[in-house]
Order: C-alpha cells, then structure tokens, then sequence
C-alpha cells in the first residue's frame, strides 16, 4: 500500500514569503508528527497529532510555525516570513495506533525539501 | 549536553564484518528505544523497536538495551553492502514524540 506521501518534494521560496507543506499520512493511521531534519543530523520533533488534535507543539521553534490537520488525515505545516535559518528537511510521520500506546511505530514520508533564499 | 548522543561516523567496514552502533541518552524517562536506517535522500525507516533492557534479535541485527547505564546498541552480523546507509538511535518517552541521535554513516566494501 502507499506509504506516507508528502507535497511539494522540494520548495524554493524567498525570504519573508509564507510557505505551506502538506503531509498525507498512511490511510487510517490515526497519529501524525512533523519533525526537521537538518543536513547530518537526526529528526527534530515540531509537533504531533492524534486524530485532529494537536498534542504537543513544544517543538516549534517559534510562532511562525503552525500546523493543522482539521479532519484528522492530510496535514499542513505552515510558515510564515520565512527565514534563511528555515531551510531544512522537514519529514512527516503516521503511526497507526494513537500516541502513547503499544506499537505504534512512526512510518516516515519522503520529505519536503525547503530551501529559503 | 543533548539528551541523545550517538557515536560519530563515518564507519567504514568490509562485508562480513560485525558493526557495532551505539547512543546513549540522559533522560531516565525515556522508555521506548528505536534504530532506524536511513539511505541516501530517503526517509528513515524503522528496523528495531524494544521496551526494556536486554536483547532483541531480528535476522541480521540486534538491539541492546541497558537502562541502568542509559546505553543502547545495534548489532549487524554478516554485513552487506546493502546495509549501507545512515543508522539513527530514536528514543521515546511516554508521548512518543521521538529523540534522535545524529546519526551513524556506515558504509560496508565488498
């Protein structure tokens, strides 16, 4: 079956300009995470949800960063006036069962490739 | 001191070789202990998952978990060239949002 799918898979932009990155998780997984990935480092957790519910969004760097998932599938994460410090991966994750539980594996998609000039 | 530290690569191996990979973390309330491979422009994908201390096997690999020292392993026996890629530690706590080390690039010569 697909896998998580992320859009665009690479964005350039110019600084101050708002940008918006969709995450289409694994149909039917109920938990969702945004992480950033800097070039040779790990993951960095943003944020997550279960269900439509934002749980967590200590990993925001700031409050130019939000993110939604209204109906509890696709999500977008957006940013606003963006900034050169901004470009990195950013990955998404879905796990099947709701955060918290027994096995609930993340499954990570390709990522977007935002670079902010 | 970041809460997830790995070991730095690159490592370099002949095939057939056993690869060690380690981290450690600081944290006592992580609970949950991940090793995921990553190739080159993927993302990364999940090969081992424990809860507790001790061992866990799956074909090729094994991850070690000691709590007491806050350490953990992964174990490739017979590597291939194939298991080339870019190896992260992921710990979680009881939220599950996940910790990264910074990753392990392990390359494996034929």
């Amino acid at each position: 079956g697909a896998g998580v799918s992320q859009s665009p898979r690479y964005k350039v932009t110019k600084r101050g300009q708002d940008v918006a990155l969709r995450c289409d998780p694994i149909s039917g997984h109920v938990s969702l995470y945004w992480y950033r990935q800097a070039l040779g480092q790990g993951p960095e957790f943003l944020t997550y949800f279960n269900y439509e519910a934002q749980q967590d969004k200590s990993g925001l760097p700031n409050d130019r960063f939000s993110a939604e998932r209204p109906e509890g599938s696709i999500s977008t994460l957006t940013i606003q006036r963006t900034e050169q410090r901004d470009s990195a991966m950013y990955r998404c994750a879905s796990s099947l069962v709701i955060s918290g539980s027994s096995r609930d594996e993340q499954f990570f998609g390709p990522g977007t490739r935002l670079t902010v000039l | 001191q970041k809460e997830v530290e790995q070991d730095p690569g690159p490592l370099s191996v002949p095939e057939g070789a056993i690869v060690s990979l380690n981290c450690t973390y600081s944290n006592s309330a992580f609970q949950y202990f991940m090793w995921y491979r990553q190739y080159s422009r993927k993302g990364p994908e999940l090969l081992m998952y424990t809860y507790s201390s001790g061992n866990k096997e799956d074909g090729r690999f094994t991850a070690q978990v000691d709590k007491s020292s806050k350490y953990i392993s992964l174990f490739i026996r017979d590597s291939q060239p194939s298991d080339s890629a870019t190896y992260l530690c992921a710990i979680g706590g009881s939220a599950r949002q996940l910790t990264f080390g910074s990753g392990t690039q392990l390359t494996v010569l034929p």
